[in-house]
């Protein structure tokens, strides 16, 4: 069976610091991996989306960025956070293209900035 | 633009059936999901609708209308662990999914 996993579930940083979060997914090959950032009271946005490795894709501009290093891990990245990055930030992944089928997501990273 | 409409929060009896509107503005369409999201956890999917009816399963139906731009969530016999956000998106004509911003459930027993 397929499992997305990331990590830190949780993490609290000030501004300026840089941010790692992971992502990976097993037990299939070749995922649409993405990420979305979550705020209370407003939809998933999307930030990034993968369809391979070394293939990433940006919906918003901002200081974030990914990498795809491998098939099956993805992660996103930040050199100095500001204080609007805090949210909750959900990896996910899909076999099908296009947006249309089920998104499979992880367990999310709360991150907070101070 | 493009828009997602839920209402922010509905209450319902444990027991009892409770419906959840979808409205969207997109340009075009290529399906509708429905997922549920209990707090502090992950989205998981329920239901995804692109051709016009009601799709059953089990205590939960999905209902599509893409002429009137319009969907809505029925669950049946709610259940207390039915608590959750239930979150609309849509997949529009450039294949963008779009997010509606969520409706808070909230079970009374």
């Amino acid at each position: 069976s397929q499992t997305i996993h990331q990590w830190p579930a949780t993490l609290v940083q000030p501004v300026g610091s840089p941010l790692s979060l992971e992502c990976t997914v097993e037990g299939t090959s070749n995922p649409n991996l993405y990420w979305y950032r979550q705020a209370a009271g407003r939809g998933l946005q999307l930030l990034f989306y993968s369809v391979g490795i070394g293939q990433i894709s940006s919906e918003v501009p901002q200081n974030l960025s990914a990498s795809r290093p491998q098939d099956r891990q993805f992660i996103l990245s930040s050199k100095k956070l500001l204080l609007s990055d805090s949210g909750f930030y959900l990896c996910a992944w899909s076999r099908l293209a296009q947006n249309t089928g089920e998104l499979f997501f992880g367990e999310g990273s709360r991150l907070t900035v101070l | 633009g493009q828009n997602i409409d839920q209402p922010t929060e509905m209450t319902a009896t444990e027991g009892a059936i409770v419906q959840i509107n979808c409205t969207y503005q997109t340009s075009g369409f290529n399906g509708l999901f429905w997922y549920q999201q209990h707090a502090g956890e992950a989205p998981t999917f329920l239901s995804y609708n692109v051709l016009d009816g009601l799709e059953e399963k089990g205590r939960f139906s999905s209902f599509l209308s893409r002429s009137k731009g319009y969907s809505y969530l029925l669950l049946k016999e709610l259940q207390m662990k039915d608590s959750a956000s239930y979150l609309c998106a849509v997949t529009d004509s450039n294949y963008q999914l779009i997010w509606g911003a969520g409706t808070k459930l909230i079970i009374k027993p």
